[in-house]
């Protein structure tokens, strides 16, 4: 069971490329979420999806596209990666379904980008 | 809007030694909380999850309360290890149809051996 899966570990981009972090779950988990976490700053919700088809925004939206075209993927997409986006990013899952998970959130190992 | 806040930012205690990490939360309307741990260059363990209709929970060294009409959850470690020594996070779920959780600053906590 591998849980949250982000690819890549470690990116390195140049200011205006873009880029999409991957993430993958194997738990059949409706919600999905990316979070950014910076020093000072904590973790913040970037966007989030209740459902393949279904996202909304978190809270620092802005700079970033996700879709959610099955239940086991959520793609975070940078369109034209900026200095400020450089940071750790960490996809989480959860599921309201059976009480064995308990409503806990997972997460995954975290990418870490810098932008240059 | 909802703010999370966590008292102390950091922590440095010799082994051995019980400690209590404080959480306070604006907003009493919270799904659940969950306690997180982060060690360097890691992604985030969950640690304890209480519902808003639960008082407590506990796991091995560690137990979890939840005051909601307070806004305050602590969590207690006891016998403290070396090994305990990581960042602490806690965060509440405001809606049980979303994903999005509120996170506190945490609190980095040091165990001397």
């Amino acid at each position: 069971n591998a849980g949250v899966t982000q690819t890549p570990k470690f990116q390195v981009l140049k200011t205006g490329q873009s880029m999409t972090l991957q993430c993958a779950q194997d738990m059949n988990h409706e919600y999905m979420s990316w979070y950014r976490q910076d020093p000072g700053m904590g973790l913040r919700l970037i966007h989030y999806s209740v459902g393949a088809g279904i996202t909304d925004q978190g809270e620092v939206p802005n700079g970033y596209n996700v879709s959610r075209s099955t239940t086991e993927d959520f793609p975070l997409r940078l369109l034209s990666a900026a200095p400020s986006q450089t940071s750790v990013y960490f996809c989480a899952s959860r599921s309201e379904r059976g009480q064995s998970s308990g409503n806990t959130i997972y997460f995954g190992e975290g990418s870490w980008l810098t932008v240059v | 809007k909802q703010e999370v806040t966590q008292i102390p930012a950091a922590l440095s205690v010799p082994e051995g030694e019980n400690l209590v990490l404080n959480c306070s939360f604006t907003d009493s309307a919270i799904y659940n909380l969950q306690w997180f741990r982060q060690d360097p260059g890691k992604g985030l363990t969950s640690l304890l999850l209480i519902q808003s209709s639960q008082r407590e929970q506990t796991s091995g060294r560690l137990n979890a309360s939840l005051d909601k009409s307070s806004g305050r959850s602590t969590l207690y470690i006891a016998a403290s290890q070396p090994g305990d020594s990581a960042t602490y996070l806690c965060a509440v779920l405001c809606s049980s149809n979303t994903g999005k959780l509120i996170f506190g600053q945490g609190t980095t906590l040091q165990v001397k051996p």
